[in-house]
């Protein structure tokens, strides 16, 4: 079966300081690999996505993640956050194919002044 | 990239009342899944809604329950039958457009609280 596993509910960080919001996946078989962010009160938008190739994908805003099918991770890393950055993060895998994805639980980060 | 719209955006609804959430998609797209996003937690997907045919639900959902039509290939409706407080949560629209890349698009989400 599939599953997301996000390990941290909540990461508080202060302005500016680098966050790692961690992401392992579990699957027999490829996936395609997700970062969704939602902000307060609205609908969820995709920050990035690793389907093949380079293992490092990195969004327009300044996050990066990392596909490591070793550890069959995919955390995600901003180097220095913004106010602007509190949000949920979900990470999604998806088996290749035309398949649903799968969500984990979520990551709510809060940056603090 | 796809746009999704629905409505109702939210809905106040007694206990035992049903309702149905609509979604529009501004394109063609290939599939349509409904999730919901209870209070707190993560997206847990319902079904998909097949174009022409019956949805497919996921282990823990039934169509008495979720009823999904998909008319076409803009378009697709969820119901939420006899509702009960349980019941409250967001129900997404999402959508996918190309088959090779896996991304899912998303409406803004229905918040439905159930009195």
């Amino acid at each position: 079966a599939q599953s997301v596993t996000q390990l941290d509910s909540q990461v508080p960080v202060f302005e500016e300081a680098p966050v790692e919001l961690r992401c392992n996946y579990s699957s027999s078989v490829s996936v395609y690999l997700f970062w969704y962010v939602q902000y307060p009160n609205q609908g969820l938008q995709l920050l990035l996505k690793y389907l093949s190739g380079s293992t490092l994908v990195k969004s327009i805003n300044g996050f990066e993640a990392e596909f490591n099918k070793s550890q069959t991770s995919f955390h995600l890393r901003k180097p220095s956050v913004h106010i602007s950055d509190t949000a949920e993060y979900f990470c999604a895998s998806q088996r290749r194919g035309n398949t649903p994805l799968v969500f984990g639980k979520g990551t709510r980060l809060s940056v603090i002044a | 990239s796809a746009v999704i719209s629905q409505k109702p955006s939210r809905d106040i609804c007694q206990r035992g009342t049903s309702l149905t959430i609509q979604c529009q998609v501004d394109s063609q797209v290939t599939m349509m899944f409904w999730y919901r996003q209870q209070p707190g937690q993560s997206l847990t997907l319902i079904a998909t809604a097949n174009q022409g045919s019956e949805a497919t639900y996921e282990s823990g959902f039934v169509i008495d329950k979720f009823p999904i039509s998909r008319p076409n290939l803009t378009f697709s409706t969820l119901t939420v039958s006899n509702m009960s407080p349980e019941d409250s949560s967001i129900y997404l629209c999402s959508v996918r457009d190309n088959l090779n890349t896996g991304e899912l698009f998303f409406g803004e989400g229905s918040r439905l609280t159930v009195l």
